[in-house]
């Protein structure tokens, strides 16, 4: 069964704004992940948030966690054109496998 | 520190032919995983190894997909007979071993296999 969603699918703003994107499961998680692809690349991985902590910070990224409501969120402040991308949300369980969501794809406007 | 890397980066075969895809992880690290994008999808899980040892292939859509790490080392993906609805992208990571879902996967650059 699918676990991540992000919403939205797809989100364009202008250059220097923040950007939003959310992320909602739907099992009991170990861990949850942020990643990136740029177009034709490989899956970077942006911030690790485990099920005991809240919110983490890592440059422009900050993403926070509620278990209560199998959520997450990340936020990229000052957004710049490189930050154009896909952004996945993964969440992992005891048994270790990664599920993904579908992706948000992130268009910065110049 | 080498990240995980992908070869080939991309592979064209014709249908009916047979392709191997190999991963090479990050040193050290015993967990490892194949993920796979089909067009329009989400990634999803294929198969997971510890060390040379299948933790979990769950994943795995059929067994025209045989997935081995002789020597807990690198790791091939080998589809025989490739179908049309093998395209997409292989994605591998690699992970230190330790208590499930605690550490993050760092993922290749992804092997994209068109067949046609």
């Amino acid at each position: 069964s699918q676990q991540g969603e992000e919403d939205p699918q797809a989100l364009s703003i202008q250059e220097g704004e923040n950007a939003t994107m959310n992320c909602s499961y739907k099992t009991s998680i170990n861990n949850l992940q942020w990643y990136r692809q740029n177009s034709g690349r490989g899956l970077v991985h942006l911030i690790l948030i485990r099920s005991n902590e809240r919110e983490k910070h890592s440059g422009r990224l900050r993403v926070t966690l509620d278990t209560s409501k199998k959520s997450s969120s990340l936020l990229i402040t000052a957004s710049r054109a490189a930050d154009t991308a896909s952004y996945f949300c993964a969440t992992a369980a005891r048994d270790d496998k990664i599920i993904f969501g579908k992706g948000t794809r992130l268009h910065i406007l110049p | 520190e080498a990240g995980v890397t992908q070869f080939p980066s991309h592979s064209v075969i014709e249908k009916g032919q047979t392709v191997t895809l190999r991963c090479d992880p990050i040193s050290g690290h015993d967990n490892l995983y194949w993920y796979r994008r089909v067009m329009g999808k989400e990634i999803k899980f294929l198969l997971h190894f510890v060390k040379e040892s299948k933790q979990d292939e769950s994943g795995m859509p059929n067994n025209r997909f045989l997935a081995e790490r002789t020597g807990g080392t690198y790791s091939t993906l080998k589809v025989q007979p490739a179908e049309l609805e093998d395209s997409g992208v292989y994605f591998c990571a690699s992970s230190h071993g330790g208590l499930a879902g605690y550490y993050e996967q760092y993922f290749g650059p992804g092997t994209r296999l068109t067949v046609t």
